[in-house]
């Protein structure tokens, strides 16, 4: 059976510091990724998704970039992170029409 | 421009009655739908979908209703119980450059199922 894994579960960083976010899945090959985020008392938003190995789509323009360096990995990174990048982070996989999530990251910039 | 939009932001119903969910969408090129169930500090899972050919989709206590005129869909749970609590997210696919689906998610809804 398939499997997202996505860490950390919550993470704390001040202002102006990098960002790393890793996502994998497992039981699957070639699966469509994506990075949504949910803002406090807001839908989930979709950041970025891939279809292949170092394709990325961005949806909105934001201080954060996605790469996919192998099939099932997806990472989510931010040079500087700003105040207004708080939010819960989740990992998506899909390769039809319903995606699964992983179990999310809750991200403070303070 | 928000494409699905849930309108009410919360919901409050006794157990054993009906809770009725809400969503619309404004693009009619969307071909399927879904509703995916939400708890707090968790990753939303995924619950029932219905295609744009339909108009009704049943899974035990989950009805989910498509009236495309109207471009509108509800999920129906009977009887409600309260461990469904939890935040609801209606969403809508659509295809992107052929090989590629991706889901336009409404800002959710949450429910409270009162014992």
């Amino acid at each position: 059976s398939q499997t997202i894994h996505q860490w950390p579960a919550t993470l704390v960083q001040p202002v102006g510091s990098p960002l790393s976010l890793e996502c994998t899945v497992e039981g699957t090959s070639n699966p469509n990724l994506y990075w949504y985020r949910q803002a406090a008392g807001r839908g989930l938003q979709l950041l970025f998704y891939s279809i292949g190995i170092g394709q990325i789509s961005s949806e909105v323009p934001q201080n954060l970039s996605a790469s996919r360096p192998q099939d099932r990995q997806f990472i989510l990174s931010s040079k500087k992170l700003l105040l207004s990048d708080s939010g819960f982070y989740l990992c998506a996989w899909s390769k039809g029409v319903w995606a699964f999530f992983g179990q999310g990251t809750r991200l403070t910039v303070v | 421009d928000q494409q699905v939009k849930q309108n009410s932001p919360s919901l409050s119903v006794q157990e054993g009655r009906i809770s009725i969910l809400n969503c619309d969408y404004t693009n009619s090129m969307f071909d399927y739908f879904l509703w995916y169930k939400k708890y707090p500090a968790e990753g939303p899972t995924f619950l029932i979908s219905i295609s744009s050919i339909k108009d009704k989709n049943e899974d035990g206590r989950f009805t989910v209703f498509l009236n495309k005129s109207a471009k509108h869909l509800s999920l129906h749970i009977v009887p409600s119980q309260p461990g469904d609590s939890a935040v609801y997210f209606c969403a809508a696919s659509v295809q992107y450059g052929g090989a590629t689906n991706k889901l336009i998610f409404g800002t959710g809804t949450l429910l409270a199922v009162q014992p």
